[in-house]
């Protein structure tokens, strides 16, 4: 169970284009997701917590106008890149938490997407 | 910004060798997680430790948490290739379940 399904794996697009990923919770609700960058051989770094039916959270110096982020569902949250950039390539992952008010729960990982803008 | 630092960044053993792991932190956590990821995968849930707990285990995994010196660490026992990773520790903290992450260590087993 808890499984996190990311869509795309991968996707390489020219510079100027929008980008939009997206994460599913498929075997159970998710009020909160968050969103992770990655650089080569580098850790996680947060940048934003997705609340399900209000605005999301962003990390200090992520832009929230560049990295637009959606939760209308329990099941889904997406993050759009707008305007991409060679320097947004990177990896994203996502994760998703089940619906609790315990604060001892794991985070549930999607497989992540490679970007690439050229 | 990373919660703490991991050590070693990376490591490297024969199949059948112990590995150990070990994470520390700055603030004060409602738990530490640790996590596995596989080269260009997601991360993988392992073992959570709650603040109140000294030493947890889970098969091969023994994951111990000093919190008088903010400190954590992850044996693997007679390890596999399988086992090569990059394995992160994560502080959790507050009531968002927001986790913070370690830098990591690479962990290579020679079959």
């Amino acid at each position: 169970g808890a499984v996190v399904s990311q869509h795309p794996s991968w996707v390489i697009c020219k510079s100027g284009t929008s980008v939009k990923i997206e994460c599913r919770s498929l075997d159970f609700q998710a009020t909160t997701m968050f969103w992770y960058r990655q650089f080569p051989k580098q850790s996680l770094m947060l940048m934003a917590t997705s609340n399900e039916g209000s605005k999301a959270t962003y990390e200090q110096g992520v832009e929230k106008d560049k990295f637009l982020i959606n939760h209308a569902s329990l099941t889904l949250s997406t993050l759009t890149v707008t305007s991409a950039h060679p320097e947004d390539s990177s990896f994203y992952i996502c994760s998703a938490r089940v619906a609790t008010s315990n604060s001892n729960q794991p985070q549930h990982f999607g497989d992540g997407t490679r970007l690439s803008i050229l | 910004s990373q919660q703490g630092e991991e050590d070693p960044q990376a490591l490297s053993i024969q199949e059948g060798e112990n590995a150990t792991m070990n994470c520390s932190y700055k603030t004060s956590i409602n738990n530490l997680q640790w996590y596995r990821q596989n080269s260009g995968r997601g991360l993988v849930h392992l073992i959570l430790i709650r603040s109140n707990e000294r030493e947890k285990h889970s098969g091969r995994l023994r994951v111990t948490l000093d919190t008088s010196k903010k400190s954590s660490s992850l044996l693997i026992t007679a390890s596999r290739a399988a086992d090569t990773a990059s394995y992160f520790c994560a502080t959790g903290s507050g009531n968002t379940g927001k986790l913070i992450f370690g830098q990591g260590t690479t962990l290579q087993v020679k079959p």
